[in-house]
C-alpha cells in the first residue's frame, strides 16, 4: 500500500515563526499536494506538484510556499505563521498522468498558531 | 472548470437505517467522480470511483454510489449503517483529457450513526 506520511500530527506554534511541514510518500509518485482543511469550508489546494523542483499555485497560496528537492518529500512552507493559518494540513499523492488513480492522503497535521 | 456541490453538511441517522449523501457537480467536459471518507483525526481513504462503464459502483464498506448524467448527480448509499460509518464524506470531481487536472472537492458531509 502507498504510504504518505506526514511528520508531526499535531503542532503548536507562535504567530511570527517560520513552520515546517513535512510530508514523504513511498511509492514514486509524481504528484503531490498540500489541502487546508476547515470546518464548513471542505478542503482547499494550497499549492502542489506534477514532478521535482516543479510548484504550482493552487486556490490559496498566500503565506505560504512548498519545496520538492526529491521526488519522495513536500515541504509545505509558514514563512511567518499567523493565528489565520491555524487549521488541518493534508498531504497527498498520486501517480502521475493516470486519472484513474486516487489521490493518496496523509493522517494529517493538526497545526495551532498561538 | 469544474464544482461539486454537496447538499448536505450533516445527516443524522440511526443504526441499520439506511442512508444516502447527495452530490451534484457542474462540468463542460466528461468528468471522473470520486467519493472519500474521512474517519475522526485521520487523512482521506478513497470508498470508490466511477470512472466509465456501469453507472453503478460498488466501494468499501458496504457503499455504492450511482452516477447519473443527465441529473449531474452522484449520490453515495449505504442499505444499513454502522456505528462505525460516522465519519465526514466527500464527493470529488475530476476532468478527464487533455492536461493534468486536479481533484475538486465538495465541502463534505458529516454522518452521524446513533443507537
Amino acid at each position: 500500500d502507498v504510504k504518505v506520511t506526514q511528520s508531526s500530527r499535531y503542532l503548536v506554534k507562535r504567530t511570527g515563526e517560520k513552520v515546517f511541514l513535512e510530508c514523504v510518500q513511498d511509492m514514486d509518485h509524481e504528484n503531490m499536494f498540500w489541502y487546508r482543511q476547515d470546518p464548513g469550508l471542505g478542503l482547499r489546494l494550497i499549492y502542489f506538484s506534477y514532478d521535482v523542483k516543479m510548484k504550482e499555485k493552487g486556490d490559496i497560496p498566500e503565506g505560504y510556499s512548498v519545496s520538492r528537492e526529491k521526488k519522495e518529500r513536500f515541504s509545505l512552507i509558514l514563512e511567518s505563521a499567523s493565528t489565520n493559518q491555524t487549521s488541518m494540513y493534508l498531504c497527498a499523492s498520486s501517480q502521475g498522468q493516470g486519472v484513474s488513480y486516487g489521490y493518496t492522503f496523509g493522517s494529517g497535521t493538526r497545526l495551532t498558531v498561538v | 472548470a469544474q464544482s461539486v456541490t454537496q447538499l448536505d453538511s450533516q445527516v443524522p441517522v440511526f443504526e441499520e437505517a439506511p442512508v444516502e449523501l447527495r452530490c451534484n457537480y457542474s462540468s463542460s467536459v466528461s468528468v471522473y467522480l470520486f467519493w472519500y471518507v474521512q474517519y475522526p483525526n485521520q487523512g482521506l481513504q478513497l470508498l470508490l470511483k466511477y470512472l466509465s462503464g456501469s453507472t453503478l459502483v460498488k466501494g468499501i464498506n458496504g457503499f455504492e454510489a450511482e452516477f447519473n448524467k443527465s441529473q449531474t448527480s452522484f449520490h453515495l448509499r449505504k442499505p444499513s449503517v454502522h456505528i462505525s460509518d460516522t465519519a465526514e464524506y466527500f464527493c470529488a470531481v475530476r476532468a478527464y483529457g487533455g492536461s493534468q487536472g486536479n481533484l475538486i472537492f465538495g465541502k463534505g458531509t458529516k454522518l452521524s450513526v446513533k443507537p
